[in-house]
C-alpha cells in the first residue's frame, strides 16, 4: 500500500526551539518524497524534494529508507514558519500521495 | 507565484447545481492533477489529465468529471452538489507527470473554494 502518515496534527514551539515534524511512509520500490506547506488555506507550496536534498528557508530533510521516514527539522523555528505542513509520496501515475498535514505553531 | 491560475477563487451554490472549476498550467506543462481538500478527508488525488488525455483517476465521484483542452487548460465539473461537495479544489501542473522523470515536480494554484448551501 502507498501511505503517508504524520503522526502529530499540531506542534506547537517557542520561537528560537528546534523544530522536527514527523513523517512516515510506505511504498514499496524507490520513493520520491516532497514536502509541501500551506498558509492560511492558500496555495500548497513546495518546500523541499528529496532528490535535490536543498535547504529552503532554513528546513531539511532526510531520506531514511531503513526507517521509511522522511522527517523535516529546522534547527531554530521562526514565527513566520506557522503553517500546515504536509508530507507528500510520489505514487503510481505520478499522483501525490498526502498525509494528513501537521499544523506547525511558533510561539514568540 | 507558481504559474498555476485558478477561477474562480469562490464559489457558493446551492445542492443539486453543477459548477465548473477552471485552471491554467504553467507555461510548458503538460501534465494537470486536480486535488480536493477538505476538513474530514484531507487533500485526495481526485484525476489527472497529460496532454489532453486523461491519464489517472483517484477518489473522483462520477458526479465530478474533467477534461483538458487543446490550450491544456482544465475544467473540473461537478454535477448533482452535495453539502458534503463543500471543498478547496486544488489544481497542480508539472512538466510531464508520471515517474518516469524523478525530476518531474507538481507546482499548485491557489485553489477554488466551493461553499455547497
Amino acid at each position: 500500500a502507498q501511505r503517508v502518515t504524520q503522526p502529530e496534527k499540531l506542534l506547537s514551539v517557542f520561537k528560537g526551539a528546534p523544530v522536527e515534524l514527523k513523517c512516515n511512509y510506505s511504498y514499496s520500490g524507490s520513493p520520491e518524497l516532497f514536502w509541501y506547506v500551506q498558509y492560511s488555506r492558500q496555495r500548497l507550496q513546495l518546500l523541499l524534494r528529496h532528490i535535490s536534498r536543498e535547504s529552503i528557508k532554513g528546513f531539511t530533510a532526510d531520506l531514511n529508507k531503513g526507517e521509511t521516514s522522511f522527517h523535516l527539522k529546522k534547527p531554530f523555528a521562526q514565527e513566520e514558519d506557522s503553517a500546515m505542513y504536509y508530507c507528500a509520496l510520489k505514487g503510481q501515475g505520478g499522483k501525490l500521495i498526502f498525509g494528513q498535514g501537521t499544523e506547525l505553531s511558533v510561539k514568540p | 507565484d507558481s504559474g498555476v491560475t485558478q477561477t474562480p477563487k469562490h464559489l457558493i451554490t446551492a445542492t443539486g447545481q453543477r459548477v465548473t472549476l477552471r485552471c491554467s498550467p504553467r507555461s510548458g506543462d503538460l501534465s494537470v492533477y486536480w486535488y480536493q481538500q477538505s476538513l474530514d478527508q484531507g487533500l485526495q488525488f481526485l484525476i489527472q489529465y497529460y496532454n489532453g488525455e486523461e491519464r489517472a483517476k483517484g477518489n473522483i465521484l462520477e458526479r465530478f468529471s474533467a477534461q483538458q483542452f487543446p490550450d491544456l487548460h482544465s475544467e473540473l465539473n461537478l454535477s448533482s452538489l452535495e453539502l458534503g461537495d463543500s471543498a478547496l479544489y486544488f489544481c497542480a501542473s508539472s512538466v510531464v507527470g508520471g515517474r518516469a522523470l524523478s525530476t518531474d515536480t507538481q507546482y499548485f494554484g491557489p485553489g477554488t473554494r466551493l461553499t455547497v448551501l
